[in-house]
């Protein structure tokens, strides 16, 4: 089945450092959206992208749309320690009757 | 503005028991409704979804089933619960083609 590589797997980063992390998949996708979830609660979303290029920023966020529709990357600026989470890229396919699927995560560390 | 319920927020049961956790969705009408699993904080597996009352695919073969009596109520049931059923439950919504929005989420602890 189709699978959506993410990377890295967790990060270690100080108060004020950038992040990045990003989704492969061998598979077009036709949608890109990316959750954060905290310990014990369910992902919320914080950006969706529907278009090939597409760059949007959510405050300090920032996600891209791949041109080749294969890949999406999500940028933090200058994190702070609310930033901690798991953060999970997800793809919806063309017709796929809105399912998505999810990449494994990246867990987010911040010392203060 | 549309919200999502889960219930309850915490659930341990003996292994064998039966178990039934609710969704419901407010302020929206015909969406796709969604179960997911999650073990140990990562990685969300796809249960079952559902596009309208009654239909429900499953995407995962197991002793777990699910039902959707109403438009915006989606439950998922199991008649003996094993220790492998331990997990985060989480339940999302969508318009046809849309987003998903989750739920908060049942954790379900079997001993």
């Amino acid at each position: 089945g189709q699978q959506l590589n993410q990377s890295p797997q967790s990060m270690f980063i100080q108060e004020g450092e950038d992040v990045s992390m990003n989704c492969t998949s061998s598979s077009i996708f036709n949608t890109w959206l990316w959750y954060k979830q905290e310990p014990g609660e369910g992902p919320v979303l914080l950006i969706a992208l529907y278009k090939a290029g597409e760059l949007t920023s959510n405050g300090r966020l920032t996600a891209q749309f791949g041109i080749t529709r294969k890949d999406s990357f999500l940028n933090i600026s200058a994190s702070i320690p609310s930033d901690v989470g798991i953060y999970f890229c997800a793809g919806q396919l063309s017709g796929s009757q809105g399912n998505l699927i999810f990449g494994k995560g990246t867990k987010l560390s911040v010392k203060p | 503005s549309q919200t999502i319920h889960q219930w309850p927020a915490t659930l341990v049961q003996p292994v064998g028991s039966p178990l039934s956790l609710e969704c419901t969705v407010e302020g929206t009408s015909n969406p796709n409704l969604y179960w997911y699993r999650q073990a140990a904080g990562r990685g969300l597996q796809l249960l079952f979804y559902s596009v309208g009352i009654g239909q429900i695919s499953s995407e995962v073969p197991q002793n777990l089933s699910a039902s959707r009596p109403q438009d915006r109520q989606f439950i998922l049931s199991s008649k003996k619960l094993l220790l492998s059923d331990s997990g985060f439950y989480l339940c999302a919504w969508s318009a046809p083609f849309g987003t998903q929005y989750f739920g908060p989420g049942t954790r379900l602890l079997v001993l």
